[in-house]
């Protein structure tokens, strides 16, 4: 089955501080992973795309890193902002039945606190 | 913004109900995708238009059901609302061909 797993669920830290959000996938065939970025109530928005042979992929503050063998994906934020809080969905493109398919996490709600 | 847009933003439905939700494309984009969000949860994939017909499905019943437009608007429809469907729909616009969807801000739907 088609799964994309992420932790931690939700994460508080302070403005100012690093955080590394973890994403693990059983997805096949895979085309690429992305990271979104959802603010409350709002649609997701990309922050990153990565194919099968990319092993980072930077975007200001946010840097992913990609290892395909493992199925593992990070979202690493340097120097959060209070505009960080907001939920980071790791999201695994599928293309199979001759569309491309989106099979999405469940988020890590991130807090950044003053 | 994406350019994608969604109405309306809010709607509060009673159990048996049907609801229309509509959505625009980004210009330039001839493919649109529904997704179910729960609160807390990732999107769930509902369905995708093409050309005016439906090119694939989730897994949500019969009930869901969706219209693609000549100007590639969308809406979506759902018969007989029950009280897990309240949710955030969202609707994505990508061109065919090329996997970059952009996401409309959401339609919260409310069944009580």
């Amino acid at each position: 089955k088609n799964q994309v797993e992420q932790s931690p669920q939700s994460l508080i830290i302070l403005e100012g501080k690093n955080c590394t959000l973890q994403c693990n996938y059983t997805v096949s065939p895979f085309s690429n992973l992305r990271w979104y970025k959802q603010d409350t109530g709002r649609g997701p928005v990309s922050l990153t795309i990565m194919t099968f042979s990319e092993n980072t992929k930077s975007n200001g503050r946010y840097t992913a890193t990609l290892d395909a063998d493992t199925k593992q994906s990070s979202l690493h934020i340097t120097a959060s902002q209070l505009s960080d809080s907001a939920s980071y969905i790791c999201v695994v493109s599928s293309f199979s039945g001759g569309y491309n398919k989106l099979i999405f996490g469940a988020g890590t709600r991130l807090a950044v606190h003053p | 913004e994406t350019g994608v847009t969604q109405s309306p933003t809010h709607l509060i439905k009673t159990r048996g109900q049907q609801v229309t939700l509509r959505c625009s494309s980004q210009s330039g984009h001839n493919t649109v995708s529904w997704y179910q969000q729960a609160l807390g949860q990732g999107p769930q994939f509902i369905f995708q238009y093409y050309r005016e017909e439906e090119n694939g499905r989730g897994n949500f019943p019969p009930r869901f059901s969706g219209l693609q437009f000549p100007n590639y608007s969308s809406e979506l429809n759902v018969n007989a609302l029950e009280l897990d469907d309240s949710a955030l729909y969202l609707c994505a616009s990508s061109s065919w061909g090329r996997d970059t969807q952009y996401f409309g801000p959401g339609t919260r739907l409310t069944v009580l």
